[in-house]
């Protein structure tokens, strides 16, 4: 079955710090995905990538980064985190959209 | 750009009725592909089904949807919920259908079946 892995699981970072997530596919697909998750708003889109190098802005991308420096990884970051991005982010990975998730990360900024 | 629209948020039901989980979109792109996912309870979504073909009937695990484009809808349906039905339902749409695929995800449906 196709694997993503997310690290860290969880995570509490300081208001204005720097926080970064990475996310790891072993399925060999060209499309990667970060959305947020949070009650009321479903599966939110940050950012998105076809390939390595590529990085595509999603819906929702303001205060967030994004890095694809290989097929297997990508890296979401927060370069200086807020509050309001306390959620939890799922990384998924496929291609002609039937996408497959990692088990999420649990963000608390104080 | 493209929005799903998933006009439930929590659906109560009892046990062995029936459900039907509304699903609209919006998109600009033409070769689209639309999907069901389940998450349960602390877990990651998992893909129910999927379809890309207009007026076609689409079946997995007990639950059925048609893609009808006529009225931009995808509804999931199913005729006698279980209580491991119990989950949040998302509906999705990817496209442009070139394989460089944005998914967008609807708020998402809370179904909570009762004994």
């Amino acid at each position: 079955e196709a694997a993503v892995t997310q690290s860290p699981r969880n995570k509490v970072a300081v208001t204005g710090g720097k926080v970064t997530l990475s996310c790891n596919q072993t399925n060999n697909h060209n499309n990667m995905y970060w959305y947020r998750q949070d009650t009321g708003h479903g599966l939110r889109l940050i950012h998105y990538s076809y390939g390595a190098g590529s990085t595509e802005k999603g819906d929702i991308p303001d205060g967030y980064k994004a890095s694809r420096p290989s097929q297997e990884n990508f890296s979401l970051i927060l370069e200086l985190a807020t509050p309001s991005q306390t959620s939890v982010y799922f990384c998924a990975s496929g291609d002609w959209g039937e996408v497959f998730f990692g088990k999420g990360t649990r963000l608390t900024v104080v | 750009g493209d929005s799903v629209t998933q006009t439930e948020g929590l659906v109560t039901l009892t046990e062995g009725l029936p459900v039907k989980l509304n699903c609209t979109y919006q998109t600009a792109y033409s070769d689209v592909a639309f999907f069901w996912y389940v998450q349960h309870l602390n877990e990651a979504p998992k893909l129910l089904l999927r379809s890309s073909t207009d007026n076609k009937r689409t079946e997995h695990q007990g639950f059925h949807a048609t893609l009808h484009k006529s009225s931009s809808s995808f509804h999931l349906q199913k005729s006698s919920v279980q209580l491991s039905d119990s989950a949040l339902y998302f509906c999705a749409l990817s496209g442009p259908g070139d394989g460089n695929e944005k998914i967008t995800f609807g708020a998402g449906t809370k179904l909570t079946i009762k004994p």
